[in-house]
């Protein structure tokens, strides 16, 4: 079983469509959570990043943490095909800084 | 300035010949990380480096893999006699803090 388990998709919403992307985990030393946004050919890009459970807001994204359930989500309200990506979960223990990833979901947003 | 550069973009080898990666992290960050990412999977951690001591390499898969970073900027990733199994995507990252990695474009290996 991996640490970090995400459903790959791919998944398509139409443009406005309000999008929940989420993990799970196995791991419950793992505090420090992130998103990335992946282009296709491109390296990840940060997009958000959280320690505590709960809901963290940056314009149309939002990421919520409940380490009870070891699930993290990513929201991003007002979908635009500009957003269409794979999205990556990544996390890490209290202990050092090496990030452990998702598989990645994949993200189709059509007009 | 300017984000994590690395080179070359594309390397195709031979198998068992060396091969050296190099990445050039944003300037100023302390914390580099290699990582490395396969077709379809999320980058998978390698080694990382604080200045220029290296912290963590656990995630080295053998010995033949090794990285460097001797004045605390830029780093290197060496593979010693490369197996077709070590093509993939490796992937430099830098940081000022733990959670915010910046990711660098990446080198596409290819061992034939």
């Amino acid at each position: 079983q991996k640490e970090v388990e995400q459903d790959p998709g791919p998944l398509s919403v139409p443009e406005g469509a309000i999008v929940s992307l989420n993990c799970t985990y196995s791991n419950s030393a793992f505090q420090y959570f992130m998103w990335y946004r992946q282009y296709s050919r491109k390296g990840p890009e940060l997009l958000m990043y959280t320690y505590s459970s709960g809901n963290k807001e940056d314009g149309r994204f939002t990421a919520q943490v409940d380490k009870s359930s070891k699930y993290i989500s990513l929201f991003i309200r007002d979908s635009q095909p500009s957003d269409s990506a794979t999205y990556l979960c990544a996390m890490r223990t209290g202990r050092g800084n090496k990030l452990t990833f998702g598989t990645g979901t994949q993200l189709k947003v059509e007009l | 300035g300017a984000g994590v550069s690395q080179s070359p973009r594309y390397k195709v080898t031979k198998r068992g010949q060396d091969v050296a990666l190099r990445c050039d992290p944003i300037s100023g960050h302390v914390s580099l990380y290699w990582y490395r990412q396969a077709l379809g999977q999320g980058p998978e951690f390698l080694t990382y480096f604080n200045y220029e001591a290296q912290q963590d390499k656990s995630g080295l898969p053998n010995d033949r893999f090794s990285a460097e970073r001797p004045e605390g900027s830029i780093s290197t990733l060496t593979i010693q006699r490369t197996e077709q199994r070590d093509s993939a995507m490796y992937r430099c990252a830098s940081s000022s803090t733990p959670d915010t990695q910046y990711f660098g474009p990446g080198t596409r290996l290819t061992v034939l």
